[in-house]
């Protein structure tokens, strides 16, 4: 595709029940990151993947959080029984390759948790 | 744990104004610096990427220079315009890209 796209790309969600984000990294691109913005704060890393390997999942905040990838293409980060600080701005981005290269980043899946 | 700070948080300018912010970072293990433009709205986009000590980099306006020994990088506008507006995040590898918190930049008309 012409950039990385992220869906949905809004979520309303009640407190406990679980989410799943989408994110499809441009064509080519082997490394996919995932980081999250709250209310406030800078950008936060979550786990990055090198083709469907996870060499980083230090960022994870909690065990309630996962993240897969799948054909060394599309990731799908899950959160399981959300709570309310869960509640941000979550974006994927892609490079060429880990490390290096330039990030592009999608347009984020806005959570909130009520 | 790396620690990457960006000064100053916020910026207001009159447009044609020049400005410069600062990125620090640690020197040690230091691989790339990344700088990334954040307008309201939609997704940060690269600006540069800097892998060498002393490297210089234009895009237009924008520049940027790097000094990995004292672990510091400066980001230059020149001429500031309203479309310059957004948020100025730097962001530092070493095994993994670590953003800092970002200098927000307005640019009065």
């Amino acid at each position: 595709g012409a950039g990385v796209s992220q869906s949905p790309s809004n979520k309303v969600t009640e407190k406990g029940k679980d989410v799943e984000l989408r994110c499809d990294p441009i064509s080519g691109h082997t490394a996919l990151y995932w980081y999250r913005q709250s209310l406030g704060q800078g950008l936060e890393f979550l786990i990055y993947f090198q083709g469907n390997s996870a060499p980083d999942k230090s960022g994870l905040p909690s065990d309630r959080f996962s993240a897969e990838r799948t054909g060394g293409s599309v990731s799908t980060l899950t959160i399981q029984r959300t709570q309310q600080e869960d509640s941000a701005v979550y974006l994927c981005a892609s490079s060429l390759s880990a490390g290096g290269p330039p990030q592009y980043f999608g347009p984020g899946t806005r959570l909130l948790v009520l | 744990i790396l620690n990457v700070e960006q000064s100053p948080q916020s910026l207001h300018v009159q447009e044609g104004d020049s400005t410069n912010f600062t990125c620090s970072f640690p020197s040690s293990n230091f691989y790339a610096l990344h700088w990334y433009r954040w307008e309201t709205a939609k997704s940060p986009e690269a600006l540069f990427v800097m892998t060498l000590n002393g490297d210089e980099k234009k895009k237009g306006r924008i520049s940027a220079t790097l000094n990995t020994k004292e672990g510091y990088s400066y980001l230059y506008i020149k001429g500031s315009q309203p479309e310059d507006s957004a948020t100025y995040l730097c962001a530092s590898l070493a095994g993994k890209l670590i953003f800092g918190q970002g200098t927000t930049l307005q640019v009065k008309p």
